[in-house]
């Protein structure tokens, strides 16, 4: 199947510090990728919708000025958590649509993000 | 009510034994069906990916939808320790002029040896 990379797969960062992850279709082209956070045995929950060239979508208690997505190619997004703070301690994911291959969706390995 | 409707587990089965994974929904307008399986701390890896009414196989993994009860199926033959994993069931609708996807809680199995 198609690869999504994510990277890093692991931070540890001071409170007030920003972070930034990033996600990369390896081997096709994504014009829309997904970022979600994930609690312990809970699910994905999604947090906004990136489109390549243009902004981000935003769900509904998401601050757009807290993570910041920017979709500059058809290969990367990135997810930047702004100042981060404790309670920002989470598992991120990304994933993308391969548009050539049905509409089927892969999902990067992941980011644990802890907040000191 | 959820769109999506997955029994959270967890599920315990002896190695070797037959795994039947579940969900149901409730939006009809739901058109492309997949399955996931996710280890601890890891990205979610697609297993199945359907699109019609009836069966798929795949090894050891069967997809099944019915799309007249709204309820899909996942399973697992031969089940291995390392199957020991969480499932997500999702599903895709057209909204807004993209596919949105709308994901189960996840089952969390356990195959014990």
């Amino acid at each position: 199947g198609a690869v999504v990379s994510q990277h890093p797969s692991w931070v540890i960062c001071k409170s007030g510090t920003s972070v930034k992850i990033e996600c990369r279709s390896l081997d096709f082209q994504a014009t829309t990728m997904f970022w979600y956070r994930q609690f312990p045995k809970q699910s994905l929950m999604l947090m906004a919708t990136s489109n390549e060239g243009s902004k981000a979508t935003y769900e509904q208690g998401v601050e757009k000025d807290k993570f910041l997505i920017n979709h500059a190619s058809l290969t990367l997004s990135t997810l930047t958590v702004t100042s981060a703070h404790p309670e920002d301690s989470s598992f991120y994911i990304c994933s993308a649509r391969d548009q050539g291959g049905n509409e089927k969706l892969f999902f990067g390995s992941g980011t644990q993000l802890s907040v000191l | 009510q959820k769109e999506v409707e997955q029994d959270p587990g967890p599920l315990s089965v002896p190695e070797g034994a037959i795994v039947s994974l579940n969900c149901t929904y409730s939006n009809s307008a739901f058109q492309y069906f997949m399955w996931y399986r996710q280890y601890s701390r890891k990205g979610p890896e697609l297993l199945m990916y359907t699109y019609s009414s009836g069966n798929k196989e795949d090894g050891r993994f069967t997809a099944q939808v019915d799309k007249s009860s709204k309820y899909i199926s996942l399973f697992i033959r031969d089940s291995q320790p390392s199957d020991s994993a969480t499932y997500l069931c999702a599903m895709t609708s057209q909204s807004g002029g993209y596919q949105k996807v709308t994901f189960g809680t996840g089952t969390k199995l356990q195959v014990i040896p």
